[in-house]
């Protein structure tokens, strides 16, 4: 069965440094999201993402936050300078597939990042 | 987003029948009923969605009040591996096959017994 994936698994950074999580959606999907879970919090939504443009974004995703889709099948979300507020686990999603009638999102396992 | 009210938590036995509710008073016409559900350290999954006739999937059953107020997931016999948190989520139809984002709320943490 098709999955999103996401690299890495655990990433450990130290305050102002940038990061990079990475996803690769469903082939055939057409609509990225991020989302982020602060530990033992609510699922927050970040940004979504169609036709190569952010179609929405939370006010969590302010200018130290970019997303990226370089090559067609990758999906990134970029952090610029990671505050320690910044740690979390953040999921990657995406939904869409021509005929699919449930606009189901599909989930990836998560990217946990620690900021120090 | 049209608002719902879940439990925050929920216990039940092992091979037993879970029922897990979920108000949605000012649901509008337009709105689907989405539930996912979320395993310890994975991300969401989907479970079923249903606008007003109940349904039925190899997950679970979803029973929707006639008024369309209140909902009911249902797991007919649970098992350890269904012990999650659940998600119940308002879906506007006329946005489903765009770029909807889903809004989480705090879910219902249901804890299976064994």
């Amino acid at each position: 069965e098709p999955e999103v994936t996401q690299t890495p698994s655990h990433q450990v950074t130290q305050m102002g440094q940038e990061v990079i999580l990475r996803c690769v959606p469903i082939s055939n999907h057409l609509y990225f999201y991020w989302y982020r879970q602060i530990l033992g919090q609510k699922v927050e939504f970040l940004v979504s993402f169609y036709n190569n443009e952010i179609s929405e974004k939370s006010e969590i995703f302010d200018d130290q936050f970019s997303v990226e889709r370089p090559d067609g099948s990758n999906f990134t979300l970029k952090i610029r300078s990671t505050k320690l507020e910044d740690s979390a686990m953040y999921f990657c999603a995406s939904s869409g597939a021509p005929g699919q009638l449930t606009g189901e999102l599909f989930f990836g396992e998560g990217s946990r990042l620690t900021v120090l | 987003d049209a608002k719902t009210t879940q439990p925050n938590s929920m216990e039940s036995n092992e091979e037993e029948p879970v029922h897990l509710p979920c108000n949605h008073s000012t649901i509008s016409g337009t709105d689907y009923i989405h539930w996912y559900r979320q395993l310890p350290s994975q991300g969401p999954e989907y479970v079923i969605h249903g606008l007003t006739s109940n349904v039925n999937n190899r997950m679970a059953s979803l029973a929707i009040a006639e008024d369309r107020k209140s909902s009911t997931l249902i797991l007919h016999r649970a098992t350890l591996r269904d012990a999650a948190v659940y998600y119940c989520i308002l879906r506007d139809v006329r946005r489903i096959q765009g770029a909807q984002k889903l809004v989480f709320g705090q879910g219902t943490r249901l804890t299976i017994n064994p």
